[in-house]
Order: C-alpha cells, then structure tokens, then sequence
C-alpha cells in the first residue's frame, strides 16, 4: 500500500511570496489532515477535510492560509503571503476512518527567509 | 483546551538499559491516546492507540499503558534502532467528526551501542 504522498520536499521563499503545497493521501482514506510542525515542537493541526468538506480549520490562520480538497482525493495547502514564523515542516496525514490512526506523509520543510 | 506534557525532552540510555517516557494530558472527554515515532526528516509513524484506563499494548520492544491522567510508553532493553523522538497525543470526543489530534513536544531518546 503506498504512503502519503507530499511534494515539494523543499521550498525556500522570501517572505510575502506565496507557496503551495501538495497532497495525495493514501488510497481510500475519507479524511485528510494538515498539520504544522515548528522545529522542536510537536504537530499542530491546521485543517481537517472529511472527503472534501472542511470538517475542523479553527486553527487555521485564515488571513494567509487556505487549503483545498480536489474530489475528496488530493489536497493543496497555500501560503499568501509568507512571513518569517511560518517557517516549519507541513505535514499532510490520511486516515481511513473516524478516530482510527492517521499516517504521515514525510512533510515538506518551509524556510521563509 | 487540550494539553499535553511529555517528559523527559530528551534521554540518553545504554544500550539495553530499560526506561519509561511519560505523557500527562488534560482533555475534556478523552477518544483516544496515540503514540508515534519520528526519525529525522520524517513524518511521524504510527506505534499505539490506547482507549481506556488500564488499557495496555505491545510491540517488540515497546509498550504502552494509560491512566486516567498519564500514559507511559516502555522500553525494553533497547537497542541503537530505538532512536528517535517519540510523540504522544491525544484525541478529545468534541464531536461534529473533529479528530484531529493534540500532539506533546516529544521527547528525544538516543541509545548509545
């Protein structure tokens, strides 16, 4: 079974750039997560999507953040426009069900310079 | 809100030289307790789920139990391949299909052969 897929793996971008991010969960899983991860820190949740409803994205910065589900398979993170703190790893999870384990894509690590 | 301590952030062990890394959560209304571990440069993997006071499960050299207040991850005499930042995190019952998780800082444990 193939993981969670996440590109870029990279990305350096001046602040106030934008920047996207891409996921493609594992084959079969309704919900979908992006989580941030800042250096020394654990994952922090930014947006849930059940099939391609939003279900939770209260801790989404809404004034630079967004994010989409395509026909509940891929999904795309966006930054608009970057500052400094947003520097981190963005982590991408699936989960075949409600309240089961989710699996980890390996992220894709932003430095805003 | 929901929160999670682990403790200790980091810990250094001989090889073979069992421990115990803790994590105390305040959560209003517990679904589940994970764990994962995470290598540089990767995402988390998943290890346990954990449900209900007293509840415990196994894995090679690891096992996890749960309180009502705190889980404990053990590890058995580990070996140099244990090495890695383990994570704890739990999922509140807030309804409305929201089960993203709260994740604790981890901590970085490194075997020494």
């Amino acid at each position: 079974e193939a993981g969670v897929a996440q590109s870029p793996r990279y990305k350096i971008i001046e602040k106030r750039q934008s920047v996207a991010f891409w996921c493609n969960p594992i084959s079969g899983h309704a919900t979908l997560y992006w989580y941030q991860q800042i250096l020394g820190q654990g994952p922090k949740l930014l947006i849930q999507f059940q099939n391609n409803g939003v279900v939770d994205d209260s801790q989404l910065p809404k004034d630079r953040f967004s994010a989409e589900r395509l026909k509940g398979v891929d999904s795309t993170l966006k930054i608009q426009p970057a500052k400094l703190e947003d520097s981190a790893v963005y982590l991408c999870a699936s989960s075949r069900l409600l309240n089961t384990e989710a699996f980890f894509g390996q992220g894709t690590r932003l430095t805003v310079v | 809100e929901d929160q999670v301590t682990q403790s200790p952030e980091a810990l250094r062990l001989q090889e073979g030289e069992s421990s115990s890394l803790n994590c105390s959560y305040t959560v209003s209304g517990l679904r589940g307790l994970f764990w994962y571990r995470q290598d540089p440069g990767k995402g988390p993997e998943f290890l346990f789920t954990l449900y209900s006071a007293g509840e415990e499960k196994e894995k090679e050299r690891l096992k996890a139990t749960l309180t009502k207040k705190e889980s404990f991850l053990h590890i058995t005499a580990p070996k140099p391949e244990d090495s890695a930042t383990y994570l704890c995190a739990v999922q509140a019952g807030s309804g409305g299909g929201a089960d993203g998780l709260t994740f604790g800082k981890g901590t970085h444990l490194i075997i020494q052969p």
